[in-house]
């Protein structure tokens, strides 16, 4: 159990639409990323947020974007779907303690784009 | 840029005996290196990490891994392997800047069988 929760856990959408995937992590992780890991491949980095601040992004374009809460949730979200979208999203938070930075991750959300 | 090779797609092994996962990484600057493990319909969990200090590093469920900064390499093993093991292991780096943006490699699917 490490804390990080993902909602949905699954969703079919259709090509074009637009969708929004929720996150919420432990009380004090001021890290949030997300990750894309399609199927048979490993996670792939889309962005970070840092204090409600994107700090970073991976090779994704602006359709996706996101969001990060004072109350430690945040949102991934997804314009204009494309069939290569279809994938298991996954969030993770991350804080500093004695033993450096440790990253949890989520269970995470499988979207299907149809 | 940074890049992480598992060179193996699948490791089948038996109950008890011992296992060893490759990864080699690439990378212009000094890494941080981790190991992850991921059951069927599961999120991550981290197995292992290394940071500094001694290029041996320990882990949970009895895994460990070993940083060879001349071959590049960060391998993962374990001595003995229980039919629960059967998982999906990636190896991921970071740039020492920060432990939470990873890299992924495509993944090692370890089959245990009796």
């Amino acid at each position: 159990e490490t804390g990080v929760t993902q909602s949905p856990t699954h969703l079919i959408k259709t090509r074009g639409q637009q969708v929004t995937l929720r996150c919420s992590s432990q009380s004090g992780h001021n890290t949030v990323s997300w990750y894309q890991q399609a199927l048979g491949q490993g996670p792939q980095f889309i962005f970070q947020y840092y204090r409600e601040e994107e700090n970073g992004r991976g090779n994704f374009p602006p359709r996706f974007s996101g969001l990060q809460f004072p109350n430690y949730s945040s949102e991934l979200n997804v314009n204009a779907l494309e069939l290569d979208d279809s994938a298991l999203y996954l969030c993770a938070s991350s804080y500093v303690g004695l033993a450096g930075e440790t990253q949890y991750f989520g269970p995470g959300t499988r979207l299907l784009v149809l | 840029a940074q890049s992480v090779t598992q060179l193996d797609s699948q490791v089948p092994v038996f109950e008890e005996a011992p296992v060893e996962l490759r990864c080699n990484y690439s990378s212009s600057v000094s890494v941080y290196l981790f190991w992850y493990v991921q059951y069927p319909n599961q999120g991550l969990q981290l197995l292992l990490k290394y940071l500094s200090g001694s290029t041996l590093v320990k882990g949970i469920n009895g895994f460990e891994a070993e940083f060879n900064k001349s071959q590049t390499s960060f391998h993962l093993r374990k001595p003995s392997v229980h039919i629960s093991d059967t998982a999906e292991y990636f190896c991921a780096v970071s740039d020492t800047g920060t432990a939470s943006k990873l890299t992924f490699g495509t993944g090692t699917r370890l089959q245990v069988t009796l």
